[in-house]
This record gives structure tokens, sequence and C-alpha cells, in this order.
């Protein structure tokens, strides 16, 4: 059973701060990542997308992985009340299909 | 990415009675899914949609409980039948975006806005 873990949060920041959202995966082979923002009542809109070690930035979101660990993570820099949403983590399965599995997520609540 | 809509977007129900949730997408896709995310849960892979032949069924979900439909590369249906209130979720469809050329294991999924369902 492949597995992603989420730290349900809410995970709470100032407004200005970093927000750090962690998820770690078990499945060994996997070789793609994906990070979703989920605003309540909305659909999971996809932000990063990550396939090698090593970090990948966007604008204010940097994406990293580090497979040897099985764990991947998400930061927000400069985060605003409007990044206040669930982010879930989403794991590609090896082999075959690729289809990811996701996490939970972590509600992220960025106050003013 | 494909834009990609749902019908209907939300619906109240009676126990016992069908609900089909349609999914158009605006451009040809060879790969549909089904996910359902029920109250403060992460997204479930129901099935995929595969046009031409069967859906994909994951564990856990059977073809009589949640019939699948693709008669076409932009179009798919999915029926939650004879329903009870522990069916009331969030019905969501996806595709994969084929137009970047990417390889499989890196392609990424985009979702439909959802279809909210209430069994009473």
């Amino acid at each position: 059973q492949k597995e992603v873990e989420q730290n349900s949060g809410p995970l709470s920041v100032p407004e200005g701060a970093i927000a750090s959202l962690n998820c770690t995966y078990s499945d060994r082979g996997s070789q793609s990542f994906f990070w979703y923002r989920q605003y309540s009542g909305k659909s999971p809109e996809l932000i990063m997308s990550i396939y090698s070690n090593g970090d990948k930035e966007d604008g204010r979101f940097t994406a990293q992985l580090n497979k040897a660990s099985q764990y991947v993570s998400l930061l927000i820099r400069d985060s605003q009340p409007s990044d206040s949403a669930t982010y879930l983590c989403a794991v590609g399965a090896s082999g075959g299909s690729y289809i990811p599995t996701f996490g939970r997520g972590t509600s992220l609540i960025v106050h003013p | 990415s494909a834009v990609i809509s749902q019908k209907p977007s939300r619906d109240i129900c009676q126990r016992g009675t069908s609900l089909t949730i349609q999914c158009q997408v605006d451009s040809q896709v060879t790969m549909m899914f089904w996910y359902r995310q029920q109250p403060g849960q992460s997204l479930t892979l129901i099935a995929t949609a595969n046009q031409g032949s069967e859906a994909t069924y994951e564990s856990g979900f059977v073809i009589d409980k949640f019939p699948i439909s693709r008669p076409n590369l932009t179009f798919s249906t999915l029926t939650v039948s004879n329903m009870s209130p522990e069916d009331s979720s969030i019905y969501l469809c996806s595709v994969e975006d084929l137009s970047s050329g990417r390889a499989i294991n890196t392609r990424e999924q985009f979702f439909g806005p959802g279809t909210r369902l209430t069994v009473l």
C-alpha cells in the first residue's frame, strides 16, 4: 500500500513569513511529485511539480525533493492571507501507470 | 492546460437512487480519472476511464456501484448507483495534460471543478 503522509495542521503563520509544508512517502521508486492547493469548496489546483532531487523555484514557491529520505517539501515565501488553503502532496506511483497517490493535505492559515 | 467542466456542480439525492456525473474536456485526452473526496479526507482514485476499453477500477470500487462510460476522447460519465448516505462526497474528474509531450512518468493531472453530492 503506497502511502503519502502529511501533517494535517493547521499550520498558522503570520503574513510575510515563510510557510514550510512537509510530506513523506513510502514508494521508494516514485519519480514524480506534485503539490496542489485546494481552497475550501474548490477543486485541487496544481502549483508545483518536481522530478529531480534538489530545489525547484517558481515565484514565491519552492519545492524541495530528497529521494533518499523519501521526503518532499513546499516552501511559500512572503506568505499572504490568500495563500490560506489546504496543500495536498501527491506522489506518482513507480512503474506502470504512474498515477499519483494523494496525502490528506496540510491546512495553512496565514494571518494578517 | 485543458479546460474541464463537470455537471452537475452539486446535487441532493435520495437514498437508493442513482446520479450520473458528466465530465467534459475542451481537448482530446487519452486518460481520464474519477476521484472521490470525502469530508476531511484526501483524494481517492475510483477508476481510470480509457476510451475504447473498460474502465480500470481501484481496490474497493466496483463497476456495479460506479459504472463509467468513455464514449470519446473528450467526455466521460460516472454513475453513483443505489446511493446511500456514505456516498456523500465530492466527485472529481481529472485528466493528464499531454500537450507538453511529457513522458508518462512526468505527466501532470488537472482537475475539474467537482460535483458535491449529498445523499439523504
